[in-house]
């Protein structure tokens, strides 16, 4: 079965770190770029950023919202994606998706781990 | 990047079709066609329904179908059905490496 399992999220301080994870099986992890998106609550969809799947040459790109504040890796031996959040605002308090790309669209998604940034 | 436009909300009875429009710019939607459309059910994780502005990836129903005409996309669902009202997206390829997503639609099943 194909499945995307995040963890990590959880409760952190506005400019705190936050480390989300997530767990690819029952697909080819090398063969694909994998997405980070969120959802506020309430709120509608919002991509955050994608990595290639290039080994060694790994690009990543960010929404404008998250740059500079918020990294994705892969390790692909691990089949695992992560997303590096610090500098964190209220704002980023969201359901946190990975996703896996494929033709321009996501066509897997985990179950979603939850993010709340509050003092 | 502005996020795509769609109507918050449409509805239909059951048996009906409902059509849900997304309006982008020539940067997105208009410059690409690389149109996707997610479904997502109250407390659900999205799922895809179409991509590349008008595929049926396996296992979703051909009652659903995608088009686009210059700058806005569109998700036409036919033959309503009480599992088909959720919340509605639409996301586009934006150039460099980015996406955008719509701010979603809500069908209604009357």
């Amino acid at each position: 079965e194909v499945q995307l399992v995040e963890s990590g999220g959880g409760l952190v301080q506005p400019g705190g770190s936050l480390r989300l994870s997530c767990a690819a099986s029952g697909f080819t992890f090398t063969n694909h770029y994998m997405d980070w998106v969120r959802q506020a609550p309430g709120k509608g969809l919002e991509w955050v950023g994608r990595i290639t799947n290039t080994p060694n040459n790994y690009i990543t790109n960010y929404a404008a919202s998250v740059k500079g504040r918020f990294t994705i890796s892969r390790d692909d031996s691990k089949n695992s994606l992560s997303l590096q959040m610090n500098s964190l605002k209220t704002e980023d308090t969201a359901v946190y998706y990975c996703a896996r790309d494929w033709a321009a669209s996501m066509d897997v998604w985990g179950q979603g781990t939850t993010v709340t940034v509050s003092s | 990047q502005s996020a795509l436009t769609q109507p918050p909300s449409a509805s239909g009875s059951p048996g009906q079709s409902v059509t849900i429009s997304c309006t982008g710019t020539s940067s997105d939607v208009g410059g690409y066609n690389y149109v996707s459309w997610y479904q997502q059910h109250p407390g659900k994780a999205p799922k895809l329904m179409i991509y590349e502005v008008s595929k049926r990836p396996s296992g979703v129903p051909d009652r659903f179908s995608g088009s686009k005409s210059g700058d806005t996309a569109s998700l036409t669902v036919s033959g309503l059905q009480a599992e088909d009202e959720a919340d509605y997206y639409c996301s586009s390829y934006a150039g460099s490496n980015n996406y955008v997503f719509g701010a979603g639609t809500k069908v209604t099943v009357l």
